[in-house]
């Protein structure tokens, strides 16, 4: 069955304090991974997308890699806007070309 | 910029009635969807529509249903609303690419509170 997990559930930094995000993922032929950042009460955000092993995206504080079998978001000296839940989501195979399997998200509070 | 616009941010409805979730877009997406997200589970797909007049059924499409008469306007339907059909609904839209999953834009989101 394809799945998508994403760790930790939450996590809580320091300001300026460096950590990742991890998106695992078991899905017959991926076909993209897509980062998403939501904050309160809003929709969420597009990020990044990545399409192949190897790649790596990058928006500011973020950085997104992807392996075969997961994803990281890295977040570099983080500030307390960066505080949202970031959602990772994956496009399986061409027999489901309309639907993105999405993982429960990672809410990330950083404090100053 | 693109721009998804739902029709309400917060609806409060009583079980049984009929309720409507409105969504537009001003980008000519061709594909539309409706989502429901609720704590720990992500986001779940109700619906989805490729062109006008076209769906096709989601994950959890049952007590739902939808319309799209133009492009731009995807509607989602509670033919009776139940309690467990509290939740935030999400709608997005975004282009078709042969295939290819291209980057979906959401909309606000609808925190709908069935008593």
């Amino acid at each position: 069955e394809d799945q998508v997990t994403q760790s930790p559930e939450a996590l809580r930094l320091q300001e300026g304090e460096s950590s990742s995000l991890n998106c695992s993922y078991t899905v017959s032929g991926l076909r993209g991974l897509f980062w998403y950042r939501q904050d309160p009460g809003k929709g969420p955000e597009f990020l990044f997308t990545l399409y192949s092993a190897g790649e790596e995206k990058e928006k500011e504080r973020l950085k997104a890699t992807l392996t075969k079998k997961e994803s990281f978001l890295h977040i570099t000296a983080p500030k307390p806007e960066d505080s949202a839940t970031y959602l990772c989501a994956v496009q399986a195979s061409m027999d489901s070309n309309y639907q993105l399997i999405w993982g429960a998200g990672t809410k990330l509070i950083i404090k100053p | 910029d693109v721009k998804v616009t739902q029709s309400s941010r917060y609806l409060v409805k009583r079980t049984g009635e009929k309720v409507f979730l409105e969504c537009v877009q001003d980008m000519d997406h061709e594909n539309m969807f409706w989502y429901r997200q609720d704590p720990g589970l992500g986001l779940r797909l109700i619906y989805f529509s490729y062109d006008v007049k076209m769906k096709e059924k989601g994950d959890i499409p049952e007590g739902y249903s939808v319309s799209r008469e133009k492009k731009e306007r995807f509607s989602l339907i509670l033919e009776s609303a139940s309690t467990n059909q509290t939740s935030m609904y999400l709608c997005a839209s975004r282009w078709d690419r042969g295939g290819m999953n291209t980057e979906a834009f959401f909309g606000q989101g609808t925190r709908l509170t069935v008593v």
